[in-house]
């Protein structure tokens, strides 16, 4: 079965660095989002990108943020300079058609951000 | 603002059956979903309803009243397995833009022996 891959499974950077978290969407997926979990608490979203542009985002997605899809298969989210409350589990999920309210999202394993 | 309530936390015991509930508040509601998730792990898709009624998937279902604002999902025949965290989620817009999911806090089910 298809599924959503995320590399790499855990990070740990320093404050202040820039990180990059992967993920390769279900093959025939459009529609692709980033959210994140801080440890215990809800699933909160990021961003959703559709048709190479960001269709809309969190206020959690500042100018720190950004996500590109670099090829057929790729989809990334950059965090530029981050930040001790930046830790967290981050999920990418994609979706086959955004469109119409059946639509189920599928996650990834996730990446856990550590920032020391 | 938007919200979703749930319990944080409900117990039961192999073989039972529990219902978590989910109240919400939110700007647009363009239907009800239900995911698990399992210590931390990607959160996993189990029901979906978009209209009022119960939707039945093998021993778990999940309903909707959006009169009230109100839904749940329900286990039967509990097994060890189904200890997760159980999470109800708003889909808030509907266009083909995509749509993003409010999700609720989370429940904490523990099954017994």
């Amino acid at each position: 079965e298809p599924e959503v891959t995320q590399t790499p499974s855990h990070q740990v950077t320093q404050m202040g660095q820039e990180v990059i978290l992967r993920c390769v969407p279900i093959s025939n997926h459009l529609y692709f989002y980033w959210y994140r979990q801080i440890l215990g608490q809800k699933v909160e979203f990021l961003v959703s990108f559709y048709n190479n542009e960001i269709s809309e985002k969190s206020e959690i997605f500042d100018d720190q943020f950004s996500v590109e899809r670099p090829d057929g298969s790729n989809f990334t989210l950059k965090i530029r300079s981050t930040k001790l409350e930046d830790s967290a589990m981050y999920f990418c999920a994609s979706s086959e058609v955004g469109g119409i309210s059946t639509d189920t999202q599928y996650f990834g394993p996730g990446t856990r951000l550590t920032v020391l | 603002g938007q919200s979703l309530e749930q319990p944080s936390e409900v117990t039961a015991v192999e073989g039972a059956i529990v219902q978590i509930n989910c109240t919400y508040q939110t700007s647009g509601f363009y239907g009800l979903s239900w995911y698990q998730q399992h210590d931390g792990g990607a959160p996993t898709f189990l029901s979906y309803n978009a209209l009022d009624g119960l939707e039945e998937t093998g021993r778990f279902s999940s309903f909707l009243s959006r009169s009230d604002s109100y839904g749940y999902l329900l286990l039967q025949e509990l097994q060890m397995k189904d200890s997760a965290s159980y999470f109800c989620a708003v889909r808030d817009r509907l266009d083909n833009q995509g749509g993003k999911l409010i999700f609720g806090q989370g429940t904490e089910l523990s099954v017994k022996p």
